[in-house]
């Protein structure tokens, strides 16, 4: 699987929209861009995730480049329950699923 | 609530024994991921099934094993227990075959601490 880059932490004031940023620069074009987060120490959540168009759902919006060497994971309303380890990850899709391979995360403190 | 349930929650045991987790998965996936998390290494990808089979490996080691049933619940073996396999132990979930874009779905783990 390609490697993502990500800042190791950020801070993102309650009530605001919260902006992570990934780097996929090799990616494939069958790889898909999935991001999960984990929430100390439970199991990771899913959130989102895309191949090449917008995605949007009830908990995030992804925004993918064009040449899909990046994205950017939006939480718009952030509030502290939103605070956790976000990974960005690709995967490819084949002939089965593939397991997924996290990096370290960005670790995102939501301030009151 | 993902749907994947683990159990136990928290296991205590002592350096040289041998414990196995439990990991009944989502009603209808067929794939169960193992995963192990400690305090320096991360989510560690351990190994996958699909349907009573083997279907990737990670970086498990010899100590350990896995299998899973034909009601498709999985078992995590650890066996000649040492300190450093103190660590959160996470199972997963996936349909595959549905659809090639599922997310894995994960439960919420079971927290090992070898003494």
């Amino acid at each position: 699987d390609a490697k993502t880059t990500q800042p190791t932490s950020m801070d993102c004031a309650e009530g605001r929209a919260a902006n992570l940023p990934c780097n996929h620069s090799t990616i494939s074009g069958n790889e898909y861009v999935y991001w999960y987060r984990q929430i100390h120490s439970q199991g990771p959540q899913y959130i989102i995730h895309g191949l090449k168009n917008n995605e949007t759902n009830e908990m995030a919006s992804l925004i993918i480049t064009e040449d899909r060497k990046s994205s950017t994971l939006i939480l718009p309303h952030a509030t502290l329950r939103d605070t956790a380890v976000y990974y960005c990850i690709v995967r490819v899709l084949g002939s089965g699923n593939t397991p997924l391979v996290f990096g370290k995360g960005t670790r995102l403190s939501v301030i009151a | 609530d993902s749907g994947v349930t683990q159990t136990p929650k928290h296991l205590i045991t002592a350096t040289g024994q041998r414990v196995t987790l439990r990991c009944s998965p989502r009603s209808g996936d067929l794939s169960v991921y193992w995963y192990q998390q400690s305090l320096d290494q991360g989510l560690q990808f351990l190994i996958q099934y699909y349907n009573g089979e083997e279907r990737a490996k990670g970086n498990i080691l010899e100590r350990f094993s896995a299998q899973q049933f034909p009601d498709l619940h999985s078992e995590l073996n650890l066996s000649s227990l040492e300190l450093g396999d103190s660590a959160l132990y996470f199972c997963a979930s996936s349909p595959q075959g549905v659809s090639h874009n599922s997310p894995l779905h994960f439960g919420n783990g079971t927290r090992l601490t070898v003494t």
